[in-house]
């Protein structure tokens, strides 16, 4: 079946890289997605990475595939307490691109 | 460009009652999807629209539930009779092509929905 793990927790100080982990099920899946919900907001699509792709930058973003093991990880460098938030990894599950989501990383940022 | 929109952002309703949630997605969007999260559970999927059709509607949980997009505009998602076990933050997420696998979803800020 499909399903997406990733920790629930993690906790960083301000100005310290963050790595958040995933690991996902469905081989198929064309592209992987990283959602991030500040506290009374919708998800806000960070980023993705197409499957034949290792890895991806975007400012202090890094994510990298390993399609091997199905493992997805989304770095944040230099992290700011603005950064404090729900993150979510996704696969492309669904036959019309419907999204298939981990339970969601919490994380906090210590001044 | 306004993004997508849910009302209420809140409800809190007794069991046996029903509620209607809306959602306007961005204008222009063909496709339309509902999500629900169950607390400390994942998003789950619900169901797709492309315009006014259901495209998929295998993640809906019964038939407690119905969804319209009635000229393929706004959704409304209807729980009736509301169950306690239908307590989540509903999402709301539109993307622009019809046919487009790949194409970014925008979400809404959810309805909180208790079930009391």
């Amino acid at each position: 079946g499909e399903d997406v793990e990733q920790s629930l927790f993690l906790s960083v100080r301000e100005g310290d890289s963050s790595v958040i982990n995933c690991t996902y099920t469905d081989s198929s899946s064309t592209y992987l997605y990283w959602y991030k919900q500040e506290p009374g907001a919708g998800l806000q699509l960070l980023t993705y990475i197409f499957s034949n792709m290792d890895m991806k930058q975007d400012q202090r973003l890094t994510v990298l595939l390993n399609k091997k093991d199905k493992h997805l990880s989304l770095r944040i460098a230099d992290t700011q307490t603005g950064d404090s938030a729900i993150y979510f990894c996704a696969e492309s599950g669904g036959s019309q691109g419907n999204l298939i989501f981990g339970k969601g990383t919490k994380l906090s940022v210590k001044p | 460009e306004a993004g997508v929109t849910q009302f209420p952002s809140h409800s809190v309703i007794e069991k046996g009652q029903t509620v209607t949630l809306r959602c306007d997605p961005i204008s222009g969007h063909d496709n339309l999807y509902w999500y629900r999260r169950v607390m400390g559970k994942e998003i789950k999927f619900l169901l797709h629209f492309v315009k006014e059709s259901k495209q998929d509607e295998s993640g809906m949980p019964n038939n407690r539930f119905l969804a319209e997009r009635t000229g393929g505009t706004y959704s409304t998602l209807k729980v009736q009779p509301a169950e306690l076990e239908d307590s989540g933050v509903y999402f709301c997420a539109s993307s622009r092509f019809r046919d487009s696998y790949t194409d970014t979803q925008y979400f809404g800020p959810g309805t909180r929905l208790t079930v009391l």
